[in-house]
């Protein structure tokens, strides 16, 4: 029978618009979180990174939210653009002598021009 | 930098032949990760190397896949013998640093392996 895929949370956007892509994590213990961006038929890159010890970082246009409470990760993008389009994952570790990212089911976003 | 070279970038293989996925990570990283990505699991890592040696090959699906890393800048994953259901995309990383301690793994472009 015909097997069933992984249904990506799915972001449209019209270029210029800001765009917000949300994540929650379960293990509390986690202290240091990545975004990654992957793009049709590449491997993920790195966009943006922060650590437990912080609530909020930003980058060239992307800015990256922690709030532990929640356990909830966001990721603006400022003025989207259309080379944004891609799916974005979030990705947490745990500290310590745990090397194991753990990755999100990810997020598609696309912009519209 | 190259980064993270894997190949080949396409395989097609039929059930039951043994299918050698290569990798040479970024100079100088002393970490290096498979993972496989499906629709159906989304990113799963399948073993971690540090300073050439397995750390934790957990996430191996079975018997029938291994990986070895004879040196500091070439690892391998095989499969043998491949079934349909091991298609995927299988990216290797690396990283400066265990990725415990707060530094992000930089992706190959994945071997996208299909088997039939």
């Amino acid at each position: 029978g015909e097997s069933v895929g992984l249904h990506l949370p799915t972001l449209s956007v019209q270029e210029g618009d800001n765009s917000i892509i949300n994540c929650a994590y379960s293990n509390s213990a986690s202290d240091y979180f990545i975004w990654y961006k992957q793009e049709s038929g590449k491997g993920p890159q790195f966009i943006i990174d922060i650590r437990s010890n912080m609530d909020k970082r930003q980058g060239q246009r992307v800015t990256v939210l922690l709030n532990k409470t929640v356990k909830h990760l966001s990721l603006q993008i400022a003025a989207t653009q259309p080379g944004d389009s891609a799916v974005y994952f979030c990705a947490e570790n745990s500290g310590g002598s745990n090397y194991k990212l753990t990755f999100g089911k990810g997020t598609l976003l696309t912009v519209n021009p | 930098d190259a980064g993270v070279i894997q190949s080949p970038r396409h395989e097609v293989t039929e059930m039951g032949q043994e299918v050698t996925l290569r990798c040479k990570p970024i100079s100088g990283h002393n970490s290096l990760f498979w993972y496989r990505q499906t629709m159906m699991r989304g990113l799963e890592l399948l073993i971690y190397f540090n300073n050439n040696v397995p750390i934790d090959d957990s996430g191996m699906p079975e018997d029938r896949f291994s990986a070895k890393m004879p040196n500091a800048s070439f690892s391998t994953l095989k499969i043998q013998p491949s079934e349909p259901r091991d298609s995927a995309v299988y990216f290797c990383a690396s990283s400066p640093d265990m990725a415990g301690v707060g530094t992000e793994a930089f992706f190959g472009q994945g071997t996208r392996l299909t088997v039939v």
